[in-house]
């Protein structure tokens, strides 16, 4: 059963362009999101988060988008640079129960072509 | 301050054997959550740890795997009688206590590769 899903595995971009990457989920009881980046052989990397109270969040080059309706989040890299190329994980959660555990998707590998 | 620590980076062991994994988490947080990673997977949920207790072990396979927290020392994952089908990326995470974080954010380690030949 898989909660958190994206379903592109990978994603090509020329550099300067805006990168998306996209996460749909199916617990409605998650209530935060978070995206990570993960380079070969390391550990991922937190990047952004977004509460279900919100809709977009924005750090620097970074934006993430939620759609609760739609169950669907998205990250917004702007401008795509050659060093974003990395495996992206969509992550989701829900806070105040007696566990934080991360449900995570299975990965957007995205290269950002120079 | 130093970041989520794991060892050994690499670990390989022959079937039948026992594996140990060890995770030192950031200074200050008592919280510590293991994942799995297999080959072409995304990382999955395996058990959640406070310093002594665990708190969520509802995605440890039932047999062979057991983790610990004490009070002092690293959190240790271990493997029992490996089998091939163990082979993953094993990743810890660490989190401060609830309330002292705005965000739910989990730092993690740089994970151990283990293979079972």
């Amino acid at each position: 059963d898989q909660q958190v899903k994206q379903n592109s595995p990978s994603l090509s971009v020329q550099e300067g362009r805006i990168s998306i990457l996209n996460c749909d989920y199916t617990n409605s009881m998650f209530d935060y999101f978070l995206w990570y980046k993960k380079y070969p052989a390391e550990g991922p990397t937190f990047l952004i988060s977004i509460s279900s109270i919100k809709d977009k969040n924005e750090d620097g080059r970074f934006t993430v988008f939620l759609n609760k309706s739609a169950k669907h989040l998205s990250l917004h890299i702007v401008p795509s640079q050659p060093g974003d190329s990395a495996v992206y994980f969509c992550a989701a959660t829900t806070r105040g129960g007696a566990t934080n555990k991360l449900i995570f998707g299975t990965g957007t590998l995205l290269a950002v072509q120079p | 301050n130093a970041g989520v620590m794991q060892n050994p980076r690499h670990l390989v062991r022959r079937r039948g054997q026992e594996a140990r994994l060890r995770c030192s988490p950031m200074k200050g947080h008592s919280h510590v959550y293991w994942y799995r990673q297999l080959p072409e997977e995304g990382l999955k949920f395996m058990v959640y740890l406070q310093k002594e207790n665990i708190i969520d072990e509802s995605g440890m396979p039932k047999e062979r795997f057991s983790a610990e927290f004490p009070k002092e020392g690293p959190s240790i994952l271990r493997i029992q009688q490996v089998v091939r089908g163990d082979s993953a990326a094993y990743f810890c995470a660490s989190s401060p206590p609830a309330g002292t974080s705005g965000t739910n954010e989990q730092f993690f380690g740089p994970g151990t590769r283990l293979t079972v030949l």
